[in-house]
């Protein structure tokens, strides 16, 4: 079964820093692209950050370009999110999805974890 | 960028009911389109991609069509377990970007 658990999540100060972590298991996790997806409390989802099977092509939403750094560790099967700057509008759950590719040509996020908790406040 | 909207933000329906979901994009986006439910809690399922393709595992009550700029969810006969919000994504030919619609509550008329 694939399982995408993540972790790490808790209450930061403003300014502070966090790194959320994302266990796999199930499937070839150096075989994937994979992705960070916030929700604000009450509001939407957001496309956070994307990282390619190898770690060498990233991309980050605008709103966390030089703030958020997302990584893995193909040996450990795990991705992880690196939070720095912390703002409040930065409070959110915090989810890891798998990109798996589709033919033609598209990447959707078909398994998701449940999600760790990021509350900014003084 | 490309944005989209949803309609309409909240609907009420009863069970048994047919129920349809319109996204809009700003520019087109051919059939480059997914949608999700989430319930509340829990994280995003996808149930369709490729505008109309049904994900294993989805009932087939939920379909999806359309292509372009402007896209519809379609639940036949809606069940007890579909009220949930549900959102539509663009997607990517290469995973650069995504963006996701506003999303759509569907709640218990």
């Amino acid at each position: 079964e694939v399982q995408l658990v993540e972790s790490g999540g808790g209450l930061v100060q403003p300014g502070g820093t966090l790194k959320v972590s994302c266990a796999t298991s199930g499937f070839t996790f150096s075989g994937d692209w994979m992705s960070w997806v916030r929700q604000s409390p009450g509001k939407g989802l957001e496309w956070v950050a994307n990282i390619k099977q190898d770690g060498s092509e990233k991309y980050y939403v605008d709103s966390v370009k030089g703030r958020f750094t997302i990584s893995r560790d193909n040996a450990k099967n795990s991705l992880y999110l690196q939070i720095n700057g912390l703002r409040a509008e930065d409070t959110a759950v915090y989810y890891c999805a798998r990109l798996d590719s589709r033919p033609p040509f598209y990447y959707v996020m078909d398994v998701w974890g449940k999600g760790t908790t990021v509350t900014v406040s003084s | 960028d490309i944005q989209l909207t949803q309609s309409p933000s909240f609907l009420s329906a009863s069970v048994g009911g047919r129920v349809t979901i319109t996204c809009r994009a700003t520019h087109d986006i051919s059939t480059y389109l997914a949608w999700y439910q989430q319930k509340p809690g829990k994280a995003p399922k996808l149930l369709i991609y490729a505008a109309s393709t049904l994900q294993s595992g989805v009932p087939s009550r939920f379909s999806g069509s359309g292509s372009g700029t402007e896209f519809t969810l379609t639940i036949s006969s809606l069940q007890p377990e579909d009220f949930a919000t549900y959102y539509c994504q663009q997607l990517n030919a290469y995973p650069r970007r995504f963006t996701f619609g506003p999303g759509t509550k569907v709640d218990i008329k």
